[in-house]
């Protein structure tokens, strides 16, 4: 069955440092997202990406923050100047087409501790 | 605007005891609607899920849930509990094609022997 992947599973850097999440999304899906997880609290939406360039984004998804796709497979969130708060689990999702209701398929999600 | 809310953020039952878990939602479009469950170190996968027609949807596990446009519900339940089902529980909404689905704060779910 086809999934999401998401790389590194965990993630451990210092404050200031800048970070790469990276997703490859189930292949024939065109709607692409980033959540965000602050342990024991909501799942977060951060940002959705569709033919190449982001549809929406949140206020929590400043200018720190950047998506990617930078080839036919990865999807990838940076991160520039971690912060202590920026500690969370992060979730790649993806979704089929217009045409679809809408089910967003995730991955098992990157943990993100920053010290 | 969407938002969802989800009364509970635990609910305990014992096995073999009726599961309901609430949710309400906002929307001024109507909705697709959907619970997604996440159990300990794993992503979220989707458990069923509310677009048109039928207003009671049938999802994995045995779970259902009925969508009642007037209450701006989407309660979910199981009649009979089982062990396995002890997991965290969201319910989240998007506006038809949207691109963002927006997700309540969960709500976990112990099962007692």
């Amino acid at each position: 069955e086809p999934e999401v992947t998401q790389t590194p599973s965990h993630q451990v850097t210092q404050m200031g440092q800048e970070v790469i999440l990276r997703c490859v999304p189930i292949s024939n899906h065109l709607y692409f997202y980033w959540y965000r997880q602050i342990l024991g609290q909501k799942v977060e939406f951060l940002v959705s990406f569709y033919n190449n360039e982001i549809s929406e984004k949140s206020e929590i998804f400043d200018d720190q923050f950047s998506v990617e796709r930078p080839d036919g497979s990865n999807f990838t969130l940076k991160i520039r100047s971690t912060k202590l708060e920026d500690s969370a689990m992060y979730f790649c999702a993806s979704r089929g087409t217009s045409l679809d209701t809408g089910e967003l398929f995730f991955g098992e999600g990157s943990r993100l501790t920053v010290l | 605007a969407q938002s969802v809310t989800q009364l509970g953020s635990h609910v305990s039952v014992s096995e073999g005891a009726l599961v309901l878990l609430r949710c309400n939602y906002s929307s001024s479009v109507p909705p697709y609607l959907f619970w997604y469950v996440q159990y300990p170190n794993q992503g979220l996968q989707l458990l069923l899920k509310y677009t048109t027609g039928a207003t009671l949807v049938k999802g994995i596990n045995g779970f259902e849930a009925e969508f009642k446009k007037s209450e701006t519900s989407f309660h979910l339940t199981k009649p009979s509990a089982h062990m396995s089902d002890a997991a965290e529980y969201f319910c989240a909404v998007s506006n038809t094609g949207g691109f963002k689905t927006i997700f309540g704060a969960g709500t976990r779910l112990f099962v007692k022997a």
